[in-house]
């Protein structure tokens, strides 16, 4: 057990919804990344947050938003979805450095129908 | 940019025989490199990281990596493979971003087979 949690496990939508995925962080951990993983494009970085606020961006699309809340729980948005969004969405957190590693959640899988 | 590059997609190995999982990186300034394992429909779990010193650095589960920095190279290595090992290997590097909050920057992952 990482010690990272996410919300749902799995996910099945429509074309066109919306949909919210949530990830609790390690305690003591600061930092909240957010991964994208499908079978063409390995895992690509979405956003990372820190102590609430957006410190990076990756190739996140502006169908999604994310944020980072005081009890640093964070919460990924996907709106409009679409077929291709259908992947796997991981949530990962670390401290505040450099050397250390990130410790990563089992994943919500998302499938759009 | 950082970037970090696996070149295999695969690799088969027989049991009991050692392995090599490739992976070679470019940073600006000094990398800090990670190995990550996926199993099937789970999560990525921290094998081993390099930050400094010693260039063999070793991990969980009798994993180990070799750091080379002339030849940017930081691959994952074990002595003798198990069935258990077959998994999505992935390499990484820290993107050092402000307040020293990089985040992790991925190669495409390698498939380790392991066959009896």
């Amino acid at each position: 057990d990482s010690g990272v949690t996410q919300t749902p496990k799995h996910l099945i939508t429509a074309t066109g919804q919306r949909v919210t995925l949530r990830c609790s962080p390690r305690s003591g951990d600061l930092s909240v990344y957010w991964y994208q993983q499908s079978l063409d494009q390995g895992l690509q970085f979405l956003i990372q947050y820190y102590n609430g606020e957006e410190r990076a961006k990756g190739n996140i699309l502006e169908r999604f938003s994310a944020q980072q809340f005081p009890d640093l729980h964070s919460e990924l948005n996907l709106s409009s979805l679409e077929l291709g969004d259908s992947a796997l969405y991981f949530c990962a957190s670390s401290r505040p450095d450099l050397n250390t590693e990130a410790f990563f959640g089992q994943g919500t899988r998302l499938t759009v129908v | 940019a950082q970037s970090v590059a696996q070149p295999e997609d695969q690799v088969n190995v027989a049991e009991g025989n050692p392995l090599t999982v490739k992976c070679t990186y470019s940073v600006s300034g000094n990398p800090y490199l990670f190995w990550y394992v996926q199993y099937p429909n789970r999560g990525l779990q921290f094998l081993l990281k390099y930050i400094t010193g010693d260039n063999l650095v070793k991990g969980s589960y009798g994993f180990e990596a070799e750091f080379n920095k002339s030849q940017t190279s930081f691959h994952l290595k074990k002595p003798s493979a198990l069935v258990s090992d077959s998994a999505l290997y992935f390499c990484a590097v820290r993107e050092k971003g402000s307040g020293n909050t990089g985040k992790l920057i991925f190669g495409q992952g390698t498939t380790l087979q392991v066959k009896p």
